[in-house]
């Protein structure tokens, strides 16, 4: 069945970097898009950026600019997200979850992966 | 970017009876060119991912109970859960995925009365 595997939980000091991973499983790896989205403790939902893995082009939330990073690798049929300069208003629960298209719905999400960033 | 506002922030509704969640979109996101309504409803229950449920505003997903229904059009939306049941207690978002950034609406708890 389709599945997207993210990898463990994460404690990082403020100004560190934090790479999550999300493998993808049941499908064509290069068929989908994959976004990344985070949730605060007791908070909404925050679009951070999409990846398109045929093509490795990605786009970010402007907010994100300057501090995200979205990578493929195809061969492994995962997508890894990277956030940089990490801060307290970075905990959060960050999900992937599948497109079929730039602009469709997301339909199968990860299972998150919690991210604090503490001193 | 296009903010989406949902009301109320939450609801109790008894077993049974219907619940009734609206979403607003700043901007219109109806397209024209075929005419389909870039909008999304999510259900999240504690200690889980969010799960689709409804997409372009009124398409129920594989799986998904037919006591959800979604409705309205460019820029007024509805997700009405009828006959509500325990499993039905979540955290609601609507989600316009036509503008980037892709928004979600606060979230709207659903509760039993």
């Amino acid at each position: 069945q389709v599945q997207l595997v993210q990898s463990g939980a994460e404690v990082k000091k403020p100004g560190a970097s934090v790479k999550v991973s999300c493998k993808v499983s049941g499908y064509t790896f290069t068929n989908y898009y994959i976004h990344w989205v985070r949730q605060a403790p007791g908070q909404g939902l925050e679009w951070m950026g999409i990846i398109n893995p045929s093509g490795g082009r990605a786009s970010y939330a402007q907010k994100f600019q300057g501090r995200v990073t979205m990578t493929r690798d195809t061969s492994a049929s995962t997508v890894h997200l990277e956030l940089s300069s990490l801060r307290s208003e970075d905990t959060a629960m960050y999900y992937c979850t599948r497109a079929p298209a730039p602009i469709g719905p997301f339909d199968i999400w990860g299972q998150g992966t919690l991210v604090t960033v503490s001193s | 970017d296009t903010v989406m506002t949902q009301s109320p922030d939450s609801l109790a509704v008894s077993l049974g009876e219907r619940a009734t969640i609206n979403c607003k979109s700043s901007q219109s996101i109806l397209y024209s060119s075929d005419n389909k309504n870039y909008l999304a409803w999510y259900q999240q229950k504690p200690g889980q991912p969010p799960k689709l449920l409804i997409s372009w505003a009124s398409t129920r997903e594989s799986g998904v109970p037919d006591r959800f229904s979604g409705s309205g059009s460019a820029t007024d939306f509805t997700l009405t859960v009828n006959s509500l049941q325990a499993e039905d207690v979540a955290v609601y978002y609507c989600q316009q995925y036509y503008f980037t950034p892709h928004t979600f609406g606060q979230g709207t708890k659903l509760e039993i009365k």
